[in-house]
């Protein structure tokens, strides 16, 4: 079984530039997840999405990021404008949902980003 | 209230060593804890995990111990071996929102 795929795995761009990250969850996977990782710390979750609609995203700054689930499939997230703060690895998962705590989140390997 | 503080930062132990990493949490809505293992370039991978009502989970090598009464918990290796090497974090999840601690790096010497 294929896992989560994510792409672009490494972006620099300089700062107030944009930047968008790609993310093809496990295929039945009905709930996707972004989280930011910053060198050093636990992932946080940036959003949350149930097929094609949003079920959180309460730390998504959203003057700068949004995400977009077309279709329950495939995801992408944007950064625009990108900030020096925003470096770090923006890592993707997925889980089968509907299965509360216990739904198990597969994660891809991540888009580590760097902003100059 | 939202946080899971983890402990320690780093560790270095020898092959055939027990590393122990602790967790605290303040929410006590909190009702499933998990461990991720996560190797350099790599996203985390679930490792093992714990409901409240448990006091102990054991897989293979790896076991949790939950205290519910102090809102700990705890990850042992036991002979440990340098293929452990890697950053673990545990977990807090509500609803399925998971809140993760800060990460310990583990390196196990040969």
């Amino acid at each position: 079984e294929a896992g989560v795929a994510q792409s672009p795995r490494y972006k620099i761009i300089e700062k107030r530039q944009s930047v968008a990250f790609w993310c093809n969850p496990i295929s039945g996977h009905a709930t996707l997840y972004w989280y930011q990782q910053i060198l050093g710390q636990g992932p946080k979750l940036l959003i949350q999405f149930q097929n094609n609609g949003v079920v959180d995203d309460s730390q998504l700054p959203k003057d700068r990021f949004s995400a977009e689930r077309l279709k329950g499939v495939d995801s992408t997230l944007k950064i625009q404008p990108a900030k020096l703060e925003d470096s770090a690895v923006y890592l993707c998962a997925s889980s089968l949902g509907g299965r509360g705590s216990t739904d198990t989140q597969y994660f891809g390997p991540g888009t580590r980003l760097t902003v100059l | 209230q939202q946080q899971v503080k983890q402990s320690p930062q780093s560790l270095i132990v020898q092959k055939g060593g027990i590393p122990i990493i602790n967790c605290a949490y303040e929410n006590t809505a909190f009702d499933y804890f998990p461990w991720y293992q996560q190797f350099p370039g790599k996203g985390p991978a679930l490792l093992i995990a714990i409901r409240p009502d448990v006091s102990e989970k054991k897989e293979g090598r790896f076991t949790i111990s939950f205290n519910k009464s102090a809102k700990q918990f705890s990850l042992h290796i036991m002979d440990s071996q340098p293929g452990d090497s890697a950053t673990y974090f545990c977990a807090a999840s509500k609803g399925g929102k998971l809140i993760f601690g800060q990460g310990t790096e583990l390196s196990v010497k040969p």
